[in-house]
């Protein structure tokens, strides 16, 4: 059965900075893999789909990458602003279900 | 599209009474997922359907819980007697899986209290 880990659970840094956000999973016969944005009291935003011949997509200032022989997915959002304040989910899809990580909660200091 | 529509957006029910969430898919979308999302256990994937026919439904919780989908435009997931530990926000998201699953859409969710 699919895992999703996703570490750190929590990051706070300061405006400008280029960051990573990991995510792992444990079913490599995974179809796809797909990032999520998540405001407090909202629904979630999709921000970027993997699919599984694929190793990176980029959109805007991010850019996400799969690695399945690792089990590993990330996301890296360049430059950081304060609205790039959120919980960052990803998700794995195999068998047609998608399986969600617990999340990074991302905050950006101006 | 209008995206993924739920319905209600909030629910405030007693304990024992039935609740009803709605779903409403991306037209063309042949998959849809039910989710809970709390605190503590995060998203957690409830049932989901592939050409209205339900694939996986290991993580309803208990018999208190179903789902169906009638048709390819309207599903529903139902609590019946509702618990307050069933408090929570309810997702309902849509894709299309044919040999791989497109981009999944998630609707605003029903934030559910059962008091």
């Amino acid at each position: 059965k699919q895992e999703v880990t996703q570490i750190p659970a929590a990051l706070s840094v300061p405006e400008g900075e280029n960051l990573v956000l990991n995510c792992s999973f444990t079913d490599s016969a995974i179809y796809n893999l797909q990032w999520f944005r998540q405001d407090p009291g909202k629904g979630l935003t999709s921000l970027l789909l993997i699919q599984s011949s694929q190793r990176e997509q980029t959109s805007g200032r991010l850019n996400a990458s799969l690695d399945k022989s690792s089990g590993r997915s990330t996301l890296y959002i360049a430059a950081s602003q304060p609205g790039d304040s959120a919980t960052y989910l990803c998700a794995g899809g195999s068998q047609g279900n998608l399986i969600f990580g617990k999340g990074t909660k991302l905050s950006v200091k101006p | 599209d209008a995206g993924v529509i739920q319905s209600p957006r909030h629910e405030v029910t007693e304990m024992g009474q039935e609740v009803t969430l709605r779903c409403k898919p991306i037209s063309g979308h042949n998959s849809l997922f039910w989710y809970r999302q709390t605190m503590m256990r995060g998203l957690e994937l409830l049932i989901y359907f592939n050409n209205n026919v339900p694939i996986d439904d290991s993580g309803m919780p208990e018999d208190r819980f179903s789902a169906k989908m009638p048709n390819a435009s309207f599903s529903t997931l139902k609590i019946q007697p509702s618990e307050p530990r069933d408090s929570a926000v309810y997702f309902c998201a849509s894709s299309f899986f044919g040999t791989q699953n497109t981009e999944a859409f998630f609707g605003q969710g029903t934030r559910l209290t059962v008091v």
